[in-house]
């Protein structure tokens, strides 16, 4: 398998702008979540689903962010309007079967700059 | 909420031992789990502790005390391509929330 695919791997964007974050997970597993990642916050759990449902997203900064999974192999994740505090690594991970928050496999990240 | 602390660096020659400590405060803890993150890479698994004990994965091992909220990772026989950042995280409520890592540098 291929791995966990994101898109784009880089994004520079300008404040204001809509940005939206592709996320294809590894065929067969049932979790994915969304991550950001930052020096002054670490990584933080954006949201995540189970069976293309949402489950918890209680790590979702405000309003701006929105995240979908319409089908068990695409994810999205979109920040409107975009403003600079935005700037991060966002990362997708996947995993699968009970427990499957435990071992999870991360996609290469997209690097977001919004200026 | 969660929170947990990690070393934020620790640096060491090859060939030798590291150990990476974490301590823990969280509701509905289930386990313990370790990741490495090289500089501007993805986190990769490591590890993860149940229950209390001491798991071995070649020359990684992790360690878990629950009583203690405690647990650490050690690194043995220390290689270059070990330098990167490491991660503990708390398993609660079906879902991970991780340490602000600890970076490791191996000097030759």
């Amino acid at each position: 398998d291929a791995g966990v695919i994101q898109s784009p791997r880089h994004e520079v964007t300008e404040m204001g702008q809509e940005v939206t974050l592709r996320c294809k997970p590894i065929s067969g597993h049932d979790y994915l979540f969304w991550y950001r990642q930052t020096m002054m916050r670490g990584l933080e759990l954006l949201i995540y689903f189970n069976n293309n449902v949402p489950i918890d997203d209680s790590g979702m900064p405000e309003d701006r962010f929105s995240a979908k999974m319409p089908n068990a192999s695409f994810s999205t994740l979109k920040i409107q309007p975009s403003e600079p505090r935005d700037s991060a690594v966002y990362f997708c991970a996947s995993s699968f079967g009970l427990a499957g928050e435990v071992e999870q496999y991360f996609g290469p990240g997209t690097r977001l700059t919004v200026t | 909420g969660q929170s947990l602390e990690q070393p934020s660096e620790v640096t060491a020659v090859e060939g030798a031992i590291v150990q990476i400590n974490c301590t823990y405060q969280t509701s509905g803890f289930y386990g313990l789990s370790w990741y490495q993150q090289h500089d501007g890479g993805a986190p990769t698994f490591l590890s993860y502790n149940a229950l209390d004990g001491l798991e071995e994965t070649g020359r990684f091992s992790s360690f878990l005390s629950r009583s203690d909220s405690y647990g650490y990772l050690l690194l043995q026989e220390l290689q270059m391509k070990d330098s990167a950042s490491y991660f503990c995280a708390v398993r609660h409520d079906y879902k991970l929330s991780f340490g602000a890592g600890t970076t490791v540098t191996v000097r030759a």
